[in-house]
């Protein structure tokens, strides 16, 4: 069946330092790929997406490519700041259906 | 745009009791999903409505839960009884079915003693 991996946190940097979570999938067809943010007390936020392989989304300073080859759309972000400390979910919607198929989420805490 | 509302937004509450939570979707949105947070099992899907009809409640849990869609503006998620495995953040999400992207509400936080 279709299924998101993403890698465990938490996730622990300095401001300023370069940001990266691994997301893998698998998937029947040709999914879309989202990542969702949710910061503490608040619902999930989308903060990027792509429809087709190539494509690569971007937001605010975070950057992600969907690559067919190797199943992935890592997160990665050159500067993180302290505001960026959130849980970061992964998600995979296969086209023509409702349903999305969520990671794990992974937790960045970002220190001054 | 206001985005979706839900309430409350905290609720603690005695096992057994009945608990009613509520979600407005984003105006001109005909997809609503009802989903369960918790730290063990993650973000689940408990039920999908397509205009106002539900499509799929394969993840409710058990027949404690009910969820019902009135119309276009309101929907409920109805636990009855309530146990403490139900505490929980609770999600509504809607969305333009043409599209994918879900918009999702604060989430209820229940508490289930």
């Amino acid at each position: 069946g279709d299924s998101v991996t993403q890698m465990e946190g938490p996730v622990t940097l300095s401001e300023e330092a370069f940001l990266t979570i691994n997301c893998t999938y698998t998937a029947t067809g040709y999914p879309s790929l989202f990542w969702y943010v949710q910061y503490p007390g608040e619902g999930l936020q989308l903060l990027l997406k792509a429809t087709k392989a190539d494509d690569k989304g971007s937001n605010k300073g975070f950057e992600a490519t969907y690559r067919k080859e190797t199943t992935s759309f890592h997160l990665e972000k050159g500067s993180v700041q302290v505001s960026d400390s959130a849980v970061y979910f992964c998600a995979l919607s296969v086209g023509g259906t409702y349903k999305y198929i969520f990671g794990t989420g992974t937790r960045l805490k970002v220190l001054a | 745009d206001a985005g979706v509302i839900q309430s409350p937004r905290h609720e603690v509450t005695e096992m057994g009791q009945e608990v009613t939570l509520r979600c407005k979707p984003i105006s001109g949105h005909n997809s609503l999903f009802w989903y369960r947070q918790t730290m063990m099992r993650g973000l689940e899907l408990l039920i999908y409505f397509n205009n106002n009809v539900p499509i799929d409640d394969s993840g409710m849990p058990e027949d404690r839960f009910s969820a019902k869609m009135p119309n276009a503006s309101f929907s409920t998620l109805k636990i009855q009884p309530s146990e403490p495995r139900d505490s929980a953040v609770y999600f509504c999400a809607s969305k333009i079915a043409v599209y994918n992207e879900q918009f999702f509400g604060p989430g209820t936080r229940l508490t289930v003693l």
